[in-house]
């Protein structure tokens, strides 16, 4: 079985700043997938970054960067120069066991104060 | 294409009573997977579809719960006599393979009065 822990249900950051969530994940596979989905209020889900486990190197997309740590199955999201529109849940999500299923976390609410 | 699609939006029916939702794909996607969301959860898988055959069930989907993925196109997934418990946001999703990210589709939001 695999679980995936975001231990921060709610955070605020202030336009223009910068802002980081955790995700940690325990699988049993070695080889599998991590993801970063935002779901807005009412509106669907939509992928933000993905990061291979057998790449040593952090995934970046734009203002989005992961701290993929393999060792501490952590991996946290960062969100630069952050925006209104950045506002949403986001979910931190494992795909592994064969690649037949992902497993999300409960999600952190972000909130983002102008 | 303008990625996954499902209906209805919202459906509302009575306890006891049978519900379908309609789930449409990428076109080129061969992976169809349907969660169940409530509020303030992370989604929580249900099944998936490889074309037309439907490789693994979650232990949450009773037996009341049935999905279908004629021809590999479009999927259904009914839940006969409805529970207050099955109220929730059920989310479709696709994908190209195994390992690719899975597109999203605004979900069916079941209430049950």
């Amino acid at each position: 079985a695999q679980t995936v822990t975001q231990s921060q249900p709610e955070m605020s950051v202030q336009e223009a700043e910068t802002v980081t969530l955790s995700c940690t994940y325990d699988t049993s596979e070695s080889d599998y997938y991590l993801f970063w989905y935002k779901q807005p209020p009412s509106r669907q889900m939509i992928l933000v970054i993905r990061q291979e486990a057998y790449k040593q190197q952090n995934a970046t997309e734009n203002r989005f960067s992961v701290n993929f740590q393999k060792a501490a199955k952590s991996f946290s999201l960062k969100i630069s120069d952050s925006q209104l529109g950045d506002a949403a849940m986001y979910f931190c999500a494992c795909l592994s066991g064969g690649y037949q299923k992902v497993t999300f976390g409960t999600g952190t609410k972000l909130q983002v104060i102008p | 294409d303008t990625g996954v699609s499902q209906n209805p939006r919202h459906k509302i029916t009575k306890r006891g009573q049978n519900v379908t939702f309609r789930c449409d794909p990428i076109s080129e996607h061969n992976r169809l997977y349907w969660y169940r969301q409530t509020l303030g959860q992370g989604p929580e898988f249900l099944t998936y579809f490889q074309n037309e055959a439907q490789l693994e069930k979650s232990r949450l989907l009773s037996d009341r719960f049935s999905a279908e993925r004629p021809k590999g196109s479009f999927s259904t997934l009914e839940i006969q006599r409805t529970e207050q418990g099955d109220s929730a946001m059920y989310l479709c999703a696709s994908s190209l393979s195994g390992t690719q990210p899975q597109h999203f589709g605004d979900g069916t939001r079941l209430s049950i009065l």
